[in-house]
């Protein structure tokens, strides 16, 4: 199985900076990695698909990158509706797996 | 407008059974893959089980294989999981998702799983 880590697992921040999520696989799953985001009792809500692309009505301060085993979710000025959880997820081979998440609140 | 509403969670004990339902409105429900996502409380994400379009195909976690079973009925725009054998580890709240090339593309709201004595 594919393992999945995300650093940081906390990140405080405040409205307005840029914010730098990085996302590991344990071994190469090219660019088939997807991000999710998700607020408290709530479904997850996909953001980023192919490592880079921008899902539909997805705000464009969140953009992906990388390939291979290290990828980034950035958002470029933090929102108050950006405050919530973020998950990335390998769909290069089963099963599917996901990272353990980084919380994003406020500093 | 895409909708998925699960339907079926509950509180069973451990060793015993339960069918989680979700109803799929808004799209063409046997034109996708659809998945099985589970969190247990104050945890991540956990895929479960997805299963091709016309049910040929399906795909497990290793933690619950030969206790789930995942299946559709496309005729009814439903899709079915299964649980028997059930721990105190499956313990969550089940969602279930549109597949898009394995994306989980649109999710349900969830329906909450306790499995306790």
């Amino acid at each position: 199985d594919i393992q999945m880590t995300q650093s940081p697992s906390t990140l405080s921040a405040s409205v307005g900076d840029r914010v730098t999520i990085t996302c590991r696989a344990s071994q190469s799953i090219s660019s088939w990695l997807a991000w999710y985001q998700q607020k408290p009792g709530k479904a997850p809500k996909l953001l980023i698909y192919k490592a880079s692309s921008l899902e539909s009505g997805v705000p464009s301060r969140f953009s992906g990158s990388g390939s291979g085993t290290e990828f980034t979710l950035t958002i470029s000025s933090l929102q108050p509706d950006d405050f919530a959880t973020y998950y990335c997820q390998q769909y290069n081979s089963y099963p599917l797996t996901f990272g353990p998440g980084t919380k994003v609140d406020i500093k | 407008e895409v909708q998925l509403v699960e339907s079926g969670g509950g509180l069973v004990q451990p060793g015993g059974s339960l069918r989680l339902s979700c109803a799929a409105s808004g799209f063409t429900f046997s034109s996708y893959w659809m998945s099985w996502v589970r969190q247990a409380p104050g945890k991540g994400l956990e895929w479960v089980a997805n299963i091709k379009q016309d049910g040929s195909e399906k795909y497990y976690v290793d933690s619950v294989k030969g206790r789930f079973t995942i299946s559709r009925d496309n005729a009814k725009n439903s899709l079915y999981l299964q649980m028997n054998s059930l721990r105190a580890e499956d313990t969550a709240v089940y969602y279930c998702a549109r597949d898009r090339e394995q994306q989980l593309h649109y999710w349900g709201q969830g329906t909450l799983v306790t499995v306790s004595s």
